[in-house]
């Protein structure tokens, strides 16, 4: 059971450039999020989509876009990469988002640096 | 007032010792809580769900006060393997299951 899948887990960009960080989840969770954490703070919400064909911002949605492909699959894109973006990215996925008592369950992250 | 404030740490403790963090939550409606172990900037694992006055799991208990809003877990007999960031974690209340971390406690368990 992989769980929560992100690809890449390295990049390395040049500023301007753009990318997308791909998230699968195999666990037929409806609710899928991303995340960035940068030294020093707390995870920051990006983008969530509670429910298949949904999508919201979260804290900090500048400088991104987001897809809920189908259930299992949550891309985030960077269309013109920024310094500023040099972060860990996370993805994670929860069963049900009108549940309050369910966790997330996180892929292992992207590492992303923008020169 | 942050939505869910921890304490800072780190926290030194020798192998064996019991160590207890605590964490504060501003919305009174949320119903149940979580608390998560991270390891170095890999992803955030979860440790333990509390959905009433408190679960145990092992070395592990973690107690909910709703009345004075503070979450804490309490690990016994530490081991060198419990060094990680524990991050506490309370949901947004009807928000689509969004969740708000905690900016983490780190603990350092020493030989």
């Amino acid at each position: 059971n992989a769980g929560v899948t992100q690809t890449p887990k390295f990049q390395v960009l040049k500023t301007g450039q753009s990318m997308t960080l791909q998230c699968a989840q195999d666990m037929n969770h409806n609710s899928m999020y991303w995340y960035r954490q940068d030294p020093g703070m707390g995870l920051r919400l990006i983008y969530y989509s509670a429910s298949e064909g949904t999508t919201d911002k979260g804290e900090v949605p500048n400088g991104y876009n987001v897809s809920r492909l189908n259930k299992r699959e949550f891309s985030l894109r960077l269309e013109s990469a920024a310094p500023s973006q040099t972060s860990v990215y996370f993805c994670a996925s929860s069963l049900n988002p009108g549940d309050s008592n369910q966790p997330q369950h996180f892929g292992d992250g992207t590492r992303l640096s923008i020169l | 007032r942050k939505e869910v404030e921890q304490d800072p740490g780190p926290f030194n403790v020798p192998e064996g010792a019991t160590v207890a963090f605590n964490c504060t939550y501003s919305n009174s409606a949320s119903q149940s809580f979580f608390w998560y172990r991270q390891d170095c900037r890999k992803e955030p694992k979860l440790l333990m769900s509390v959905y009433s006055s408190g679960n145990e799991d092992g070395r592990f208990t973690a107690q909910l006060n709703r009345a004075s809003q503070y979450i804490s877990l309490l690990i016994r007999d530490s081991k060198l393997s419990d060094s990680a960031t524990y991050l506490c974690v309370a949901p947004r209340y009807n928000q689509g299951g969004k969740l708000i971390f905690g900016q983490g406690t780190e603990l350092s368990v020493k030989p």
